[in-house]
């Protein structure tokens, strides 16, 4: 069974602070990873994708991956209460078709 | 304006019936995706399709059917069969081109609920 883990929090930070979110998963052979942002009640946007071993920023997030560690983690900086969300970790499995596996999700609770 | 739209919002559904969900997408994507998520719990996997005419069963398939007739929509059906159907339902859809780098999109989602 694939798997993709999550702390399921709440992870509370305080305004403008930096926000981590981190996410293992089980499938050595997953090669792209996705950060999804969910608020509740709502269905789940795309915040960033990443394919490759490293860094990739855009804007205030930044997601990082170490696929050697099966490690992928996202960086909020300079947080924000809108940031208020639960974030959803997808893992695509290897095997030729486009098929999630999603975390349960961590919440995060921005407050001022 | 692109998207992915689903219908009803909220649906509520008596003991043995079946309902139909609608999932309607104008982004020309090849591929679309049905979810279930539950309180606490990630979005999991009950059937894909990445070509018309052609659908998979994904990882709670059991109790549901779906069928894919047109390209832009990919109607979910939720049997009596179904146990346990109260659930937040999603669609979404993907290009279809880029393998396992595939961007999947989410609908705004369908509540429902059995009484």
């Amino acid at each position: 069974q694939k798997e993709v883990e999550q702390n399921s929090g709440p992870l509370s930070v305080p305004e403008g602070a930096i926000a981590s979110l981190n996410c293992t998963y089980s499938d050595r052979g997953s090669q792209s990873f996705f950060w999804y942002r969910q608020y509740s009640g709502k269905s789940p946007e795309l915040i960033m994708s990443i394919y490759s071993n490293g860094d990739k920023e855009d804007g205030r997030f930044t997601a990082q991956l170490n696929k050697a560690s099966q490690y992928v983690s996202l960086l909020i900086r300079d947080s924000q209460p809108s940031d208020s969300a639960t974030y959803l970790c997808a893992v695509n499995l290897s095997g030729g078709y486009n098929k999630l596996i999603f975390g349960a999700g961590t919440r995060l609770a921005v407050h001022p | 304006d692109g998207g992915i739209t689903q219908s009803p919002k909220y649906l509520f559904r008596k003991e043995g019936q079946n309902v139909t969900l609608s999932c309607e997408q104008n982004l020309n994507h090849d591929a679309m995706y049905w979810y279930r998520q539950d309180p606490g719990q990630g979005l999991r996997l009950i059937y894909y399709s990445q070509i018309v005419n052609d659908f998979q069963k994904g990882d709670i398939a059991e109790g549901y059917s779906v069928s894919r007739e047109k390209k832009e929509s990919f109607p979910l059906t939720v049997t009596s069969a179904q146990k346990n159907p109260t659930a937040f339902y999603l669609c979404a859809s993907s290009s279809g081109t880029g393998g396992g780098g595939d961007t999947q999109y989410f609908g705004p989602g369908t509540r429902l609920t059995v009484l």
